[in-house]
């Protein structure tokens, strides 16, 4: 079962950049690495996804090593309303569909202004 | 339309009440899942619906029994649940032919208490 490490908790100040790092040391060879976040109450929603080295969108860059066995998103000036948890997914290397996505720990980041 | 729609948002049932929860989606996605979520913790995966087919069911108690009409709905069926299951139960949905680069869009939630 692929499984995902990141850290339990972040702190942040208001205009700093945010580097969250995930281990996923048993990802399948086709899958990609998909962000979301998620804030108390709401469904989690979609950040970044990408396959390797970088990717990046409007709200976040994603870097990816090439050995595939972590990735890091990087929110730049982050603000206050950037306090969530955020989660890294991958799927099931042994399910062929690539629909069995079950989410880690996820890391809680604070903003403090 | 990009939204997956969930109701109720709320429900209070007691333990020997029949219920149900409905997951709504019009963007064309085949594949819909159920997670279940309790305060603090991660979303945990109960049930894969993928083409309308029961793919994946993560051992869930037979309490709760999800059923997919056609490709945009699904329902979740409560019956004699335990205080222990109130959660938020959230719905979502994904395109479900692109293997390895599936993303999830996610309903609200149904905020579910138990008496």
């Amino acid at each position: 079962l692929a499984k995902t490490t990141q850290p339990i908790s972040m702190d942040s100040y208001e205009g700093q950049e945010v580097n969250i790092t995930c281990s996923h040391n048993n990802i399948a060879t086709n899958d990609y690495i998909t962000w979301y976040q998620q804030f108390p109450s709401q469904g989690p929603r979609f950040i970044i996804q990408g396959y390797k080295t970088k990717v990046t969108n409007e709200v976040a860059s994603l870097f990816i090593p090439a050995d595939r066995k972590s990735s890091t998103l990087s929110l730049p000036r982050v603000s206050l309303s950037d306090t969530a948890v955020y989660y890294c997914l991958v799927g099931d290397p042994q399910n062929n569909a690539g629909n069995m996505l079950t989410f880690g720990g996820g890391t809680r980041l604070m903003v403090k202004p | 339309d990009t939204e997956v729609t969930q109701t109720p948002k709320h429900l209070v049932m007691g333990m020997t009440n029949k219920k149900s929860l409905k997951c709504e989606q019009h963007m064309g996605h085949r594949a819909m899942y159920w997670y279940k979520q309790k305060a603090k913790k991660p979303p945990e995966l109960m049930f894969v619906y993928s083409y309308e087919k029961l793919s994946i069911n993560e051992s869930v108690p037979s309490r709760f029994s999800p059923e997919c009409p056609n490709s945009s709905l699904l329902n979740l069926h409560l019956h004699a649940l335990q205080p222990e299951d109130s959660a938020l139960y959230l719905c979502a949905s994904s395109q479900g032919d692109i293997r390895g680069a599936n993303v999830l869009t996610f309903g609200a939630g149904s905020r579910l208490t138990v008496l």
